[in-house]
């Protein structure tokens, strides 16, 4: 029979523009979260993390916001580049003896314009 | 820079197979992980390793298994491949310690025919 499959989310914006992806997690408990970069026909890498007693962390262009009352988790990427397409994944760490072991979300298509 | 490596970049296999994929790590990493990737459902893990020897159920173990003999190396096993193992699976580790980034090879795009 026919399989219906599920649409990751996606998000298109013009080269220069700023963009912001979501994420909701959904362990209350979990003290770290990363936002990983994937582009086609590679594995995942490492973009930015967060601890769970920040609310705010930036590097090179990218921007994490953390909000622990609502388990919401954004990544801001500023002045987008065509090569900033790819999906983006975030990941939780549920802390305690979880060392290492991290729950990923299903991903967001971001597509660059030129 | 940390190097993850994945034995194969594709592979096909019958139904019934048994398939092995080999995943090695050069950083003296003591965890290791196994996840699955299939379209709209982001990376589910399948099987993780503290240490050699150790190994612990992720979320979808049923129809795999693996191996840890040395601290480098984390095998996945498919004991009979199956056409819904058709998937990208892809290796990871990371050091034992709260915060620490998982660090990907570049997967295997597995297909069961």
């Amino acid at each position: 029979g026919e399989s219906v499959g599920l649409h990751l989310p996606t998000l298109s914006v013009q080269e220069g523009d700023n963009s912001i992806i979501n994420c909701a997690y959904s362990n209350s408990a979990s003290d770290y979260f990363i936002w990983y970069k994937q582009e086609s026909g590679k594995g995942p890498q490492f973009i930015i993390d967060i601890r769970s007693n920040m609310d705010k962390r930036q590097g090179q262009r990218v921007t994490v916001l953390l909000n622990k009352t609502v388990k919401h988790l954004s990544l801001q990427i500023a002045a987008t580049q065509p090569g900033d397409s790819a999906v983006y994944f975030c990941a939780e760490n549920a802390g305690g003896t979880s060392y290492g072991k991290l729950t990923f979300g299903q991903g967001t298509i971001l597509t660059v314009h030129p | 820079d940390v190097k993850v490596t994945q034995s194969s970049r594709y592979l096909v296999k019958r139904t019934g197979e048994k398939v092995f994929l080999e995943c090695v790590q050069d950083m003296d990493h003591e965890n290791m992980f196994w996840y699955r990737q299939d379209p709209g459902l982001g990376l589910r893990l399948i099987y993780f390793s503290y240490d050699v020897k150790m190994k612990e159920k992720g979320d979808i173990p049923e129809g795999y298994s693996v191996s840890r003999e040395k601290k480098e190396r984390f095998s996945l096993i498919l004991e009979s491949a199956s056409t819904n193992q058709t998937s990208m699976y892809l290796c990871a580790s990371s050091p034992h310690r709260q915060g620490s980034e998982a660090f990907f090879g570049q997967g295997t795009r597995l297909t069961v025919v």
